[in-house]
């Protein structure tokens, strides 16, 4: 079946650092979800992304979706320590389920 | 407009005994997915409806069932209880299928 890797699988950053994690896929998406998710909490998506190419900005949040549609990035710029929490990509081709990478765990250091 | 809800947060069972889990999406939502979280094997998708339809199942075997109802709330059933069941149990809802899902809270069952 579909296979996400998200690398990598924890980050330890300083306040203020910007921050990169991505997700590949062994097949072709049509979707790249991104989610947070706190502990006790049920994931919160953060953006959404249905072209390849496309690449979208929510607040200091900025995720792309790659040209093969086999990738996607999410950046987070000037890290604060509410960022602390599990990043999570997902993806779908048509009629498929959405499929989970393993998450990246991140941790501010202020 | 409310999020999804999920009842109960928590549950605690035996081995052997059955557990209902309930998902009321997002307002106006038809589609409702539930996925079972383990810090062993990640987020796992269970089932997948749209409009009282399972569109998708996934690799569990078949004392896991659910069921969407008219109304688009949507309840899954454990059966024969296994402490591999012990999991954070998630349903997501979307405005339609194959678009952006919203999770809810989750159920914690933990199986004894």
């Amino acid at each position: 079946g579909q296979q996400l890797n998200q690398s990598p699988q924890s980050m330890f950053i300083q306040e203020g650092e910007d921050v990169s994690m991505n997700c590949t896929s062994s097949s072709i998406f049509n979707t790249w979800l991104w989610y947070k998710q706190d502990p006790g909490e049920g994931p919160v998506l953060l953006i959404a992304l249905y072209k390849a190419g496309e690449l979208t900005s929510n607040g200091r949040l900025t995720a792309q979706f790659g040209i093969t549609r086999k990738d996607s990035f999410l950046n987070i710029s000037a890290s604060i320590p509410s960022d602390v929490g599990i990043y999570f990509c997902a993806g779908r081709d048509i009629k498929t389920p959405l499929v989970f990478g393993k998450g990246t765990r991140l941790s501010v250091i202020a | 407009k409310a999020g999804v809800t999920q009842t109960p947060r928590y549950l605690i069972k035996t081995r052997g005994q059955q557990v209902t889990l309930s998902c009321s999406p997002i307002s106006g939502h038809r589609s409702v997915s539930w996925y079972q979280q383990t810090p062993g094997q990640g987020l796992q998708f269970l089932f997948e409806y749209f409009s009282e339809t399972q569109r998708n199942k996934g690799n569990f075997p078949g004392r896991f069932s659910g069921r969407q109802f008219s109304n688009s709330r949507s309840e899954m059933n454990v059966s024969t209880l296994e402490l591999g069941d012990s999991a954070l149990y998630l349903c997501a809802s979307s405005l339609t299928d194959y678009y952006e899902q919203y999770f809810g809270p989750g159920t914690r069952l933990t199986v004894t």
